[in-house]
């Protein structure tokens, strides 16, 4: 069956240091991916989208992903993380194209931000 | 503001109860779902709506309903047979039910067993 994982239910960082927030997907021509923040009690927001046009996507707050075929794998980034950024990460495939209905939600990676 | 409003923010539900769950979007969208949220996991299918008067099982139906009577309304009903309700439900919708729309989230209801 096809899946989506995140390598890391939890990582912390120092305010200011990078973020790397880790998602693999399986095999597929051309799958949707799109990244989504939850905080806590509220709902997901979209932070970006591939739909096969740049490899490299960018996102709100300055996150962005990086498509990388090769390697399945779809990798969340932000160069300075911010107090802010402390929240629930979810990487989420659609492999079937078609109805959302496909869609495949990670079990999401929750950052913690340390001062 | 455009959005999606989910009500009540908290719900209790006693034995034998059935509860439903208010879900009203200003979006104009043709599309909405329903999402289980449970602690350490993802998010799980319940139903979903593609157009109005039109409805499809996601990967948890068993012990839902659901109606699609008006575009902007997809309200969720948690019956009794629903053994284990308790959890964080989330409606979203999106413009059309294709994989390229990125969805738009309500805030949320909190379903606790009395």
């Amino acid at each position: 069956a096809q899946s989506v994982t995140q390598l890391d239910s939890h990582v912390s960082v120092s305010e200011g240091t990078p973020v790397l927030l880790r998602c693999n997907y399986s095999s597929s021509y051309s799958p949707s991916l799109f990244w989504y923040v939850q905080h806590p009690n509220k709902g997901l927001q979209l932070l970006l989208k591939y739909t096969s046009a740049a490899t490299l996507v960018k996102g709100i707050n300055g996150f962005e992903a990086e498509f990388k075929k090769s390697e399945t794998s779809f990798h969340l980034t932000k160069p300075s993380a911010h107090m802010s950024d402390a929240a629930e990460y979810f990487c989420v495939v659609n492999y079937y194209g078609g109805s959302q209905g496909n869609l495949i939600f990670g079990k999401g990676t929750k950052l913690s931000v340390k001062p | 503001d455009g959005g999606i409003t989910q009500s009540p923010k908290y719900l209790f539900r006693k034995e034998g109860q059935n509860v439903t769950l208010s879900c009203e979007q200003n979006l104009n969208h043709d599309a909405m779902y329903w999402y289980r949220q449970d602690p350490g996991q993802g998010l799980r299918l319940i139903y979903y709506s593609q157009i109005v008067n039109d409805f499809q099982k996601g990967d948890i139906a068993e012990g839902y309903s659901v109606s699609r009577e008006k575009k902007e309304s997809f309200p969720l009903t948690v019956t009794s047979a629903q053994k284990n309700p308790t959890a964080f439900y989330l409606c979203a919708s999106s413009q059309w039910d294709t994989s390229n729309q990125p969805q738009h989230f309500g805030d949320g209801t909190r379903l606790s067993i009395l």
